[in-house]
């Protein structure tokens, strides 16, 4: 059975930091690419960041680009989402997620079969 | 970035009504459309990917069609558990877009 557990959410101040992390198990970590969705309170999912099973390719949304840095360690089947110079408009529930296939798509892109039960960032002074 | 919208934003229906939600895409994705389901507080659930195809476990209810920049969600004969809200999502490239929901809702 796949698990995403995500923490490391909490308050933090506009221009603060903060580092998620997506601790899962259950499959083959390195043949997955992984992905962060957010979602502001009473929004819709708003796709965030993804990392290639292999760690070398990362993607990110144009509103965090510069800001936010996805990583993976394999050792540890956890993923991260660094987070820097948070803004109020980062305040959101973080969902971790699992991508669908293995290896790379020929769209490029993928669909999320499962997701983590999401931590909460706020960013407010 | 590839804008998904869908229609309607919420739905009124009854216990034992056919529901089809549309998403459009603002340029080509092929069949690369992925549909979800989300309850409030919790975490979306996976339903359809390539536009039709459903992934395990999920009733046959559910049905998905469409490609090019036109998709649609059906659901056959809704159910007391399929109130909810439903996202489209395109991954026609690495830049992955969510449609703006519709949610369905008791009449």
């Amino acid at each position: 059975e796949v698990k995403l557990l995500e923490s490391g959410g909490g308050l933090v101040q506009p221009g603060g930091s903060l580092r998620l992390s997506c601790a899962a198990s259950g499959f083959f970590f390195s043949n997955y690419a992984m992905t962060w969705v957010r979602q502001a309170p009473g929004k819709g999912l708003e796709w965030v960041s993804t990392i290639s099973g292999s760690g070398i390719s990362m993607y990110y949304a144009d509103s965090v680009r510069g800001r936010f840095i996805i990583s993976g360690d394999s050792s540890k089947n956890t993923v991260y989402l660094q987070m820097d110079s948070l803004r109020a408009d980062d305040t959101a529930v973080y969902y971790c997620a699992k991508d669908q296939t293995v290896g790379t798509r020929l769209s490029g892109g993928d669909a999320s079969d499962s997701w983590g039960q999401g931590t909460m960032v706020s960013v407010s002074s | 970035d590839i804008q998904m919208t869908q229609s309607p934003s919420t739905l009124s229906a009854s216990v034992g009504d056919r529901v089809t939600i549309t998403c459009r895409a603002s340029q080509s994705i092929s069949i690369w459309l992925a549909w979800y389901q989300q309850k409030p507080g919790k975490a979306p659930k996976f339903l359809i990917y390539d536009a039709s195809t459903l992934q395990s476990g999920v009733p046959s209810r559910f049905s998905g069609s469409g490609s090019g920049t036109e998709f649609t969600l059906t659901i056959s004969s809704l159910q007391p558990d399929d109130f909810a809200t439903y996202y489209c999502q395109q991954y026609n490239s690495h830049s992955r877009t969510f449609g703006q929901g519709t949610k369905v809702e008791i009449k």
